[in-house]
């Protein structure tokens, strides 16, 4: 079993839809949680960071941690096609390394 | 603010030479970078992690004797694939952990280099 999970996708909503994205984990150590936004041919961007259980807020974006059941959300209101890209959660226990999940890809349809 | 730039963005070369390349956080020192590889519809793969003024630490597999990597200063990392050959055909990323008490967990990336080896 690996120790982030993340469905591969491909994912296509129309523009306008709610996306939720997720990933479930499976070490209790990790207590740090990033999303990562990687267009095509390109760095991951740094979307949302949240330490340890709750929500975060940023514009169209949230961000859901749940340690309890080892399970994180990233929430994207009011698509556009411009969100079009690869989603990649990331985790970690704080000893510097981030174990990512496969990363979903996400088509927002005009 | 963290802002990491990585350069170059694409290379092409023989096979048989040696490419570098370049990592610079632009507005914060960072003491440790990470250098990645990343398949097609892959997720990343750490090769080593940097420390300013150390040796790097190599992850299990990956050719120390390949990839160089060195830290000279707070601002720059530059990886280096010697004797290039087709198979290290890739997407090398490299990072930057973050300064700070929190921001210190978070990891800043460059936008990639594509190593074309002929």
């Amino acid at each position: 079993q690996k120790e982030v999970e993340q469905d591969p996708g491909p994912l296509s909503v129309p523009e306008g839809a709610i996306v939720s994205l997720n990933c479930t984990y499976s070490n209790s150590a990790f207590q740090y949680f990033m999303w990562y936004r990687q267009y095509s041919r390109k760095g991951p961007e740094l979307l949302m960071y949240t330490y340890s259980s709750g929500n975060k807020e940023d514009g169209r974006f949230t961000a859901q941690v749940d340690k309890s059941s080892k399970y994180i959300s990233l929430f994207i209101r009011d698509s556009q096609p411009s969100d079009s890209a690869t989603y990649l959660c990331a985790m970690s226990g704080g000893n510097e390394k981030l174990t990512f999940g496969t990363g979903t890809r996400l088509t927002i349809i005009p | 603010g963290a802002v990491v730039s990585q350069h170059p963005s694409w290379v092409i070369c023989k096979s048989g030479t040696s490419v570098k390349i370049e990592c610079r956080s632009l507005d914060f020192q960072a003491t440790t970078m990470f250098w990645y590889r990343q398949f097609p519809k892959q997720s990343l793969m750490l090769m080593a992690t940097s420390n300013e003024g150390s040796k790097a630490t190599y992850e299990q597999g990956v050719e120390k004797d390949k990839f160089l990597i060195n830290h000279a200063s707070l601002t720059l990392s530059t990886l280096t694939v010697t004797s290039a050959h087709p198979e290290d055909s890739s997407f090398y990323i490299c990072s930057a952990r973050g300064a700070g008490a929190l921001s210190k967990n978070i990891q800043y990336f460059g936008a990639g280099t594509r190593l074309s080896v002929l």
